[in-house]
């Protein structure tokens, strides 16, 4: 019974075609996130929703995008994806933000190709 | 300028022995750390946790130590076993300042575990 569900689980896309990957949650967490993680590197932050609020990391190109519609599922939208934003793209969610510290929970993660 | 180093990239330990991750930060408004566990293919998962009010946390063969004069913890797993074969991060958190409660990762490091 999985909490955090990313589909799909393996992502190939061709150079400047849109993609978009998605993230479902069962947990009921008021925040949402998305990691790009690159190989042997640290996952890096892109974006996150606090509920409906939209928080963009200062260095998140523009090419990337982000849509919740609802409390349980989250988009990532790459509008033009270019050789260097293949990685694994990982969701989280937690239940709080800044009332209290709390853990994320991490979906399996969507490697993406770009071809 | 990495917030959150981990500075070993691979450790390898003989099954039953201790195995020390290390991890050093640099934003003295963290004040909450994680490590989470990733096997391959598969998102993070979260291990452990310790607030900055602590020193030490333990949930039975894991024990997350934290130096905040040294800026410094580490995990501590004992006795070590070929399951625990996987990627270890190490994350941290500041409930205030810019970007309460978003994860900032290490690199990771890879500890493999040998029968």
């Amino acid at each position: 019974d999985a909490m955090v569900i990313q589909n799909p689980r393996y992502q190939v896309t061709q150079f400047g075609k849109p993609v978009t990957l998605s993230c479902s949650q069962t947990l009921n967490h008021n925040v949402m996130y998305w990691y790009q993680q690159k190989s042997s590197q640290a996952p890096k932050l892109l974006f996150h929703y606090y509920d409906k609020d939209f928080n963009n990391e200062a260095d998140t190109p523009d090419n990337f995008q982000s849509r919740r519609p609802n409390t349980s599922f989250c988009f990532l939208d790459i509008r033009s994806p270019g050789l260097g934003d293949a990685a694994m793209y990982l969701c989280a969610t937690s239940r709080d933000l800044g009332r209290g510290n709390t853990e994320a929970f991490f979906g399996q993660g969507t490697r993406l190709t770009v071809v | 300028d990495q917030q959150v180093k981990q500075n070993s990239p691979s450790l390898s330990v003989q099954e039953g022995r201790i195995s020390i991750l290390n991890c050093d930060y640099t934003n003295s408004m963290f004040d909450y750390f994680l490590w989470y566990k990733k096997y391959p293919a598969e998102g993070p998962t979260f291990l452990i946790s310790i607030s900055s009010i602590k020193d030490k946390n333990e949930d039975g063969r894991f024990t997350v130590f934290l130096n905040k004069s040294a800026k410094h913890l580490s995990l501590h797993i004992v006795p070590s076993q070929p399951g625990d074969s996987a990627v270890y991060f190490c994350a941290a958190s500041a409930r205030y300042g810019g970007s309460q409660g978003n994860l900032i990762f290490g690199k990771g490091t890879k500890l493999s575990v040998k029968p």
